[in-house]
C-alpha cells in the first residue's frame, strides 16, 4: 500500500540537543512538506520541497533544517535554535494530479 | 501567513444529528479540501473541491466550494459516534500556497 511513514511516533529529547524526524513515501510524489501543528492553530508550514535536491523556507523555518536527497525521503531536523520544539510535526507530499496526503505525525517533547 | 477562519471550534451533538462547519478568508483559492484527524494521528482527507460552486459527496458528508471563491462549508448528515474528531478545511492558493483553518472539534454523544 502506497503512503507516508512517519517516524518514530513519539520522541523525548533534551533541550539543546538536535533531533531528527523521519518521513518516507512511496506515493512517487514529486514534492514533500514539513508542518508543525499546535493546539488551536491551523497547520503551519515549516519547509517544503518540490524536486530532489532543492527545498524551500516555510512560514517557520526558524530553528529547523531539511535535507532532500531522494524523492522518498523528506527528514527534519529540530536544532537547538528552535525556542519552543515541543508539537505535533506532520510530514505531508502532493503532485499534480493529488492533493496533499499526510503522515501519521511525530510527537515531539523537549524538557 | 493567513490562516483561514473556521467555525465553529467546537461543536457538541447528538448522535443522529445533522453538522455544519464553514471556513471563509479574505483571498480567493482554486482548491478546498476536508480533513478529519484523530488524536495523534495524521488527518485524512474526506473531500476535495476544484471549482467554485462545486456540491461534492462522500457518504454522509457534503462539501461545497463557495461560488466567492473565498469560503466552502462542510455537511455531515445523521452523525455517528466515529465521526468524533477534528474536522480542517485547507485551502490552495493560485502560488500554491495552502492554508489551514484551526479546526472544528466535534464531539457525537450516543
Amino acid at each position: 500500500d502506497g503512503g507516508i511513514t512517519q517516524s518514530p511516533k513519539y520522541l523525548f529529547r533534551k533541550e539543546g540537543q538536535n533531533v531528527t524526524l523521519s518521513c518516507e513515501q512511496n506515493l512517487n510524489h514529486d514534492a514533500m512538506y514539513w508542518y508543525r501543528q499546535d493546539p488551536g492553530q491551523g497547520l503551519r508550514l515549516i519547509y517544503y520541497s518540490q524536486i530532489v535536491n532543492d527545498f524551500q523556507k516555510g512560514d517557520i523555518a526558524e530553528g529547523y533544517s531539511v535535507s532532500r536527497e531522494k524523492k522518498e525521503s523528506f527528514p527534519l531536523t529540530v536544532t537547538s535554535a528552535q525556542k519552543n520544539p515541543t508539537a505535533f510535526y506532520l510530514c505531508a507530499s502532493s503532485n499534480r494530479v493529488s492533493p496533499l496526503h499526510f503522515g501519521n505525525g511525530t510527537r515531539l517533547t523537549v524538557t | 501567513g493567513q490562516q483561514l477562519n473556521q467555525s465553529p471550534q467546537s461543536m457538541f451533538i447528538q448522535e443522529g444529528e445533522d453538522v455544519s462547519m464553514n471556513c471563509t478568508s479574505s483571498s480567493i483559492f482554486n482548491t478546498w479540501l476536508w480533513y478529519k484527524q484523530d488524536p495523534g494521528e495524521g488527518p485524512v482527507l474526506l473531500i476535495a473541491l476544484y471549482k467554485a460552486g462545486e456540491l461534492t459527496s462522500n457518504g454522509r458528508l457534503t462539501a461545497q466550494f463557495g461560488i466567492t471563491r473565498k469560503d466552502s462549508f462542510l455537511n455531515i448528515s445523521a452523525s455517528i459516534p466515529s465521526d468524533v474528531g477534528i474536522y480542517f478545511c485547507a485551502g490552495l492558493l493560485d502560488n500554491n500556497d495552502m492554508r489551514f483553518g484551526a479546526g472544528t472539534r466535534l464531539t457525537v454523544k450516543p
